[in-house]
């Protein structure tokens, strides 16, 4: 079985300000991660995966993630926002080749 | 590859209609999802198709629902009827395991409303 949890239904931030949102996992086996972005009106795109190697991963429009096992953690930071980030973003994990979603946070970005 | 293609984008319908979405996956995938997202419930993994063949419906709501994948090529999601509370986006989506790809593609979505 396989689980993830988003905390935060809602992040607001200043342009310019670190973004961090925060994803958990559970995963009866090593987990694939994943980070997807939804525009409005849009499908869901691949922001950055995490699958074996580096627990740094880094992903487009300066995007980046750390696998942490220990703590069953994938939070996605980015270290300057701007407006154009504001958006949707899914965490997702992959134990068994389904992927499994978390809620979604809505990144508001305020000038 | 033009990616995961979804038709319709809209589709406006009345209740007891009979509704009928599509799918085309990425050539060379062999699995298929279909979800549902609504405010309420998020992202729903309705059912999913690995070479063709459906592995697990059981995110189907109700019987009104069902899909088919008669090839490698196509797939449809179909409501019949349709009552208001099926209202929601509904997207496709493909993925492959070979080289070691694991993440899935993603349709545009058919935004469907039920009156």
């Amino acid at each position: 079985a396989q689980s993830v949890t988003q905390l935060g239904s809602h992040v607001s931030v200043s342009e310019g300000a670190l973004v961090l949102l925060r994803c958990n996992y559970s995963s009866s086996v090593p987990p694939y991660l994943f980070w997807y972005v939804q525009y409005p009106n849009q499908g869901l795109q691949l922001l950055l995966k995490y699958t074996t190697g580096a627990t740094l991963v880094k992903g487009i429009n300066g995007f980046e993630a750390e696998f942490k096992k220990s703590e069953t953690s994938f939070h996605l930071t980015k270290p300057s926002a701007h407006m154009s980030d504001a958006a949707e973003y899914f965490c997702a994990v992959t134990g068994s080749y389904i992927p499994t979603f978390g809620r979604g946070t809505s990144l508001i970005v305020h000038p | 590859d033009a990616g995961v293609i979804q038709s319709p984008r809209h589709e406006v319908t009345e209740m007891g209609q009979e509704v009928t979405l599509r799918c085309k996956p990425i050539s060379g995938h062999d699995y298929l999802f279909w979800y549902r997202q609504t405010m309420m419930r998020g992202l729903e993994l309705l059912i999913y198709f690995n070479n063709n063949v459906p592995i697990d419906d059981s995110g189907m709501p109700e019987d009104r629902f069902s899909a088919k994948m008669p090839n490698a090529s196509f797939s449809t999601l179909k409501i019949q009827p349709s009552e208001p509370r099926d209202s929601a986006v509904y997207f496709c989506a493909s993925s492959t395991l070979i080289r070691g790809n694991t993440e899935a593609f993603f349709g545009q979505g058919t935004r469907l409303t039920v009156v």
